[in-house]
């Protein structure tokens, strides 16, 4: 059973600080992990996609993976009351004809004023 | 920017009816997909679907559920026979590549 695990928080941090979420997940075989924003009620939208080790830098967002290790962390720099949000993390497996996506439960962040 | 829509946006049916939820992926996308989200829950995989047939679907797309691309831009999902544990958020989504872009959601109440 392939699953991914993700602290349920709420984290909360001040505005203007770094908020670091992490992830984990099960199965070595996997091939390409996403962070996706969800607003209470709202859809997921896609934040970041990161497919290799190391980081990745969009903005004030960066992606780590360590495949090594099985864990995937997004950091928030310039943390702003509008990131308050869930934060999905969510995992595509290899010999995955369908290219389904696992999500974990999320994590609640809060960034207060 | 293109967007994946959906509608209804929200969907009220008795227990025992028919639903078909609708979608128009993003345009030049192949893959399209379906998720659900319980109150409170994860999202969950329904089924893949790719070039006109069905490519993966999970343990919840049993014979309830079935979906259809009736026409060169739409994407239905119907459950039929809906029971009180149907009611959740049903995401759609679709992908050129790596990613998945999901739409607004159809918010479905059995009653």
């Amino acid at each position: 059973q392939k699953e991914v695990e993700q602290n349920s928080g709420p984290l909360s941090v001040p505005e203007g600080a770094i908020a670091s979420l992490n992830c984990t997940y099960s199965d070595r075989g996997s091939q390409s992990f996403f962070w996706y924003r969800q607003y209470s009620g709202k859809s997921p939208e896609l934040i970041m996609s990161i497919y290799s080790n190391g980081d990745k830098e969009d903005g004030r967002f960066t992606a780590q993976l360590n495949k090594a290790s099985q864990y995937v962390s997004l950091l928030i720099r310039d943390s702003q009351p509008s990131d308050s949000a869930t934060y999905l993390c969510a995992v595509n497996w290899e010999n995955n004809a369908g290219n389904m996506l696992t999500f974990g439960g999320g994590t609640r962040l809060m960034v207060k004023p | 920017e293109p967007e994946v829509t959906q509608t209804p946006s929200h969907q009220v049916t008795q227990m025992g009816q028919e639903v078909i939820l609708r979608c128009v992926p993003i345009s030049n996308h192949l893959y399209f997909y379906w998720y659900r989200q319980i109150l409170g829950q994860k999202v969950e995989f329904l089924v893949s679907f790719y070039n006109n047939e069905i490519s993966e679907k999970s343990e919840i797309f049993d014979d309830q559920f079935s979906v259809e691309r009736p026409d060169g831009s739409n994407f239905t999902l119907k459950i039929r026979s809906t029971k009180l544990e149907d009611s959740a958020m049903y995401f759609c989504a679709s992908r050129a590549r790596g990613e998945q872009y999901f739409g607004p959601g159809t918010r479905l109440t059995v009653t």
